[in-house]
């Protein structure tokens, strides 16, 4: 089954303790994205990556990492995580970096993170 | 002001009623739009992409009004399965010379018996 599988589903921690947050897809896809997701917000860009070793900042890259080592792979790092990155985060995938051209956005199913 | 702009409702219906949600977004060059739909505390999903010239798919209908800036929704016969949150998507163009979507922050569909 094609899909986008993020782990873990839930996740609470405390201020400063790293974590990451795995994502990996089945389909080949080139174009892997994070997003966070708040209340009255809409889904935010976090980081994207247009295929392997190739990534770059979206619209609220601040506190993230993000690695690309092999396509399917799309994990996001916090190194020391902070309240305000309590939100729940998708994953994405796909086939092109262009959503004018490419595939619809498949989403994972979503991690919820609560930091205290 | 958002670049993408939608009620957040909720609108609560009961089935069989005829719906519509408007969403505006800012960059009159985007081109590209589309709806997606999201389950509670599920991951969005395409629902359907917005052509110029209007396109149907079974009970769902959308509309693009370029000179206004708006697409909209319309949802007609509701069931209790379309409650759900709505979201506008657009494209924008960035500096690097492609696009990127842009999300709305949804509208809230409810459907009561």
């Amino acid at each position: 089954e094609a899909q986008v599988t993020q782990n873990p589903r839930y996740l609470i921690t405390v201020t400063g303790k790293k974590l990451t947050v795995t994502c990996s897809q089945n389909m080949n896809h080139e174009y892997m994205s994070w997003y966070r997701q708040d209340p009255g917000l809409g889904l935010r860009q976090i980081y994207y990556s247009m295929n392997v070793e190739v990534t770059d900042k979206g619209d609220v890259p601040e506190g993230y990492k993000v690695s690309r080592k092999e396509k399917r792979n799309f994990p996001l790092i916090l190194e020391s995580p902070s309240p305000n990155q309590t939100s729940l985060y998708f994953c994405a995938s796909s086939s092109h970096f262009d959503p004018e051209v490419g595939s619809p956005l498949h989403f994972g199913n979503g991690t919820r993170l609560t930091v205290t | 002001r958002k670049e993408v702009e939608q009620d957040p409702g909720p609108f609560n219906v009961p089935e069989g009623a005829t719906v519509a949600f408007n969403c505006t977004y800012s960059n009159s060059a985007s081109q590209s739009f589309f709806w997606y739909r999201q389950d509670c505390r599920k991951e969005p999903k395409l629902l359907m992409s917005v052509y110029s010239s209007g396109n149907e798919d079974g009970r769902f209908t959308a509309q693009l009004n370029r000179a206004s800036q708006y697409i909209s929704l319309l949802i007609r016969d509701s069931k209790l399965s379309d409650s759900a949150t709505y979201l506008c998507v657009v494209t924008s163009r960035v500096s690097g010379g492609y696009n990127k979507l842009i999300f709305g922050a949804g509208t809230r569909l409810a459907v009561h018996p």
